[in-house]
């Protein structure tokens, strides 16, 4: 059964402290992109990768990093975390031309 | 830019009654439109998509979208729901020629109740 992977399901960390989110993908997909979901404002895209070492800023990229070093995973890095940034993190794939994502079941983390 | 107005927050509804959530989108260009699913405690799942021909698009367990271009709106319809039906309901559109840019933005979504 094809799938996204997020590390995890729940996370409690502290102000100001570096947080990874990590997300994998077994289908092969060239995109990958991170979302945070927030009560009454949906999804909001925060950066997303078309290949490789490469990644390009969604809408509300401050305060949050990514890194795509292997074809299969995308890391979103927040470099300092903030109470503001308690979210659920959603990641998903897509293959080039296709436009059908595939979610992970989502990360919700409370920065305290 | 692209953008999508769900017009219902929320939508109660009676187990079997017909539903029917609003979406609306913004866009100067062509597009394509989508509605995905999220079960509680859950990531979003495809519903159905509208990327060409008919403009009416249909789901695996009922649901129902049609693209009506001169009404901007990708309206998604049951015409009897069940109680495994709650969940919330996102409208999502992405640019259909935008050069490499697949990236979809969503609206703020419908929670859809079914009472029995």
């Amino acid at each position: 059964d094809v799938k996204v992977t997020q590390s995890s399901r729940y996370l409690v960390k502290r102000t100001g402290e570096k947080v990874f989110l990590e997300c994998v993908q077994d289908m092969d997909h060239e995109n990958m992109f991170w979302y945070r979901q927030d009560p009454g404002l949906g999804l909001r895209l925060i950066y997303f990768s078309y290949d490789v070492k490469m990644k390009e800023k969604g809408d509300i990229p401050e305060g949050y990093s990514v890194s795509r070093e292997k074809k299969e995973r995308f890391s979103l890095i927040l470099e300092s975390a903030s109470t503001n940034q308690t979210s659920m993190y959603l990641c998903a794939s897509s293959s080039a031309g296709n436009y059908g994502y595939t979610f992970g079941s989502g990360t919700r983390l409370t920065v305290v | 830019a692209q953008s999508v107005t769900q017009l219902d927050s929320q939508v109660p509804v009676f187990e079997e009654a017909p539903v029917e959530l609003r979406c609306n989108y913004s866009s100067s260009v062509s597009v394509y439109l989508f509605w995905y699913v999220q079960y509680p405690n859950q990531g979003l799942q495809l519903l159905l998509k509208y990327l060409s021909g008919s403009t009416l698009v249909e789901s695996i367990n009922g649901f129902e979208a049609e693209f009506n271009k001169s009404q901007t709106s990708f309206h998604l319809r049951k015409p009897s729901v069940h109680i495994s039906d709650t969940a919330e309901y996102f409208c999502a559109v992405s640019e259909s020629d935008a050069g490499g840019s697949e990236k979809l933005v969503f609206g703020k979504g419908t929670k859809l109740t079914v009472n029995p």
